[in-house]
């Protein structure tokens, strides 16, 4: 099993641009979120979803966009890009609220 | 809300014990604790139930008290694999999300 698969791993963008960074994982998991991490602050919610269809905003969800057509599929969207969203990014998968998360190797977003 | 670990940062020798804290204003269904080592992506632990339960690691335990929505991680005779960022991740009673503390640095040395 791949586990979460997050892609890409680097990306550099200019101000304004918009991206989609993937996150697929194959167990089957209800429970998928997103976090992005900046030094000294820890793992910060941006997104989260039950399953497909469902989908919640975090504690920092401003200028993300998520959808779940998929139980596998967990995209977050990046609609114009900003300096202030350079940072790594974490999606994670759970099987429910009495289980522990998966988490993907991560992407790191430079933005220009 | 984040919860708040303490300490933020610990150095160890080879062998010593550590214990790391996690503390929530808010009424807890679980806690859980993960691990990260630099340029990785935190690594799943343990996690502690309301009502008791644990499920994780062999050789490392925790505790929660539900009534002050704290837990401990503890980690006895240290080794150098253990060195890490430790972030715990709380779950509410009425979330389906965890939201996770800014991390405790733990530094084993030989």
């Amino acid at each position: 099993n791949a586990g979460v698969t997050q892609t890409p791993k680097f990306q550099v963008l200019k101000t304004g641009q918009s991206m989609t960074l993937q996150c697929a994982q194959d167990m089957n998991h209800e429970y998928m979120s997103w976090y992005r991490q900046d030094p000294g602050m820890g793992l910060r919610l941006i997104h989260y979803s039950v399953g497909a269809g469902i989908t919640d905003q975090g504690e920092v969800p401003n200028g993300y966009n998520v959808s779940r057509s998929t139980t596998e599929d967990f995209p977050l969207r990046l609609l114009s890009a900003a300096p202030s969203q350079t940072s790594g990014y974490f999606c994670a998968s759970s099987a429910g609220a009495s289980y522990g998360y998966t988490f993907g190797s991560g992407t790191r977003l430079t933005v220009v | 809300q984040q919860p708040v670990q303490s300490p933020q940062a610990v150095i160890l020798r080879e062998g010593e014990d550590a214990v790391i804290n996690c503390s929530s204003s808010k009424a807890l269904y679980s806690v859980h604790w993960y691990r990260q080592k630099h340029g990785e992506a935190p690594v799943f632990l343990m996690i502690l139930l309301k009502g008791g339960e644990q499920k994780g690691h062999e050789k490392i335990s925790a505790s929660f008290n539900e009534k002050k929505q704290q837990s401990s991680l503890y980690l006895t005779a240290s080794q150098l694999s253990y060195s890490g960022t430790y972030f715990c991740g709380t779950g509410s009673n009425s979330g389906y999300a965890l939201n996770f503390g800014k991390g405790t640095s733990l530094l084993v040395t030989p």
